[in-house]
């Protein structure tokens, strides 16, 4: 059974600091990885991606991937209130399929 | 472009009714899914096109079934509609299915009596 697993949370963070959340994978033929978030009441929404080891980085987003210890982060710099949100890991599990984890709650606190 | 759209937005249904859920993407997407979401819990699979003309089924396949009718449209139905299927039904694409970035639809929030 692969799986993909986060811890629930609430995970709460000053606002202007940074927010750390992980995830972790079972399968290691995985290639891609996915970062979403999901305000309460709406859709997910893709904000990062990643396929190789290491960082990506995007405006305040960093994606962090290590295949060897298979885990990857995101992390949040400089943390809004408007950031506060669900963030679901998703990660490639083969035969066209997303393994999606259950979310991290994220709470900034101004 | 609208995106990933999805009728209806909400929908009450008693046991036993039956209902399809319709989705539709414009962004030229190969690939379609299904999924549904309960709180507390991760999106889970219901069915899945990784390409017109073919379907598949996720982790949560019983009570459903599907059509891609088009490249664009792909529906759920719900045949005979039970409590266990209250929940929030999420419609996605991908461009193409090995990377599979997916993007959502807004979903549409069911309750069945």
């Amino acid at each position: 059974q692969k799986e993909v697993e986060q811890n629930s949370g609430p995970l709460s963070v000053p606002e202007g600091a940074i927010a750390s959340l992980n995830c972790t994978y079972s399968d290691r033929g995985s290639q891609s990885f996915f970062w979403y978030r999901q305000y309460s009441g709406k859709s997910p929404e893709l904000i990062m991606f990643i396929y190789s080891n290491g960082d990506k980085e995007d405006g305040r987003f960093t994606a962090q991937l290590n295949k060897a210890s298979q885990y990857v982060s995101l992390l949040i710099r400089d943390s809004q209130p408007s950031d506060s949100a669900t963030y679901l890991c998703a990660v490639n599990g083969g035969n066209y399929q997303l393994i999606w984890g259950a979310g991290t709650k994220l709470i900034i606190k101004p | 472009n609208a995106g990933v759209t999805q009728t209806p937005k909400f929908q009450v249904l008693k046991t036993g009714q039956s209902m399809t859920l319709q989705c539709a993407q414009d962004m030229n997407h190969n690939s379609m899914y299904w999924y549904r979401q309960d709180p507390g819990m991760g999106l889970r699979l219901i069915y899945y096109s990784a390409s017109e003309g073919t379907t598949d089924k996720g982790e949560v396949p019983n009570g459903y079934n599907v059509s891609r009718l088009n490249k664009r449209e792909f529906s759920l139905r719900l045949e005979s509609a039970a409590p266990s299927q209250t929940s929030v039904y999420f419609c996605a694409s991908s461009e193409l299915a090995d990377y599979n970035e997916q993007f959502f639809g807004p979903g549409t929030r069911l309750t069945v009596l």
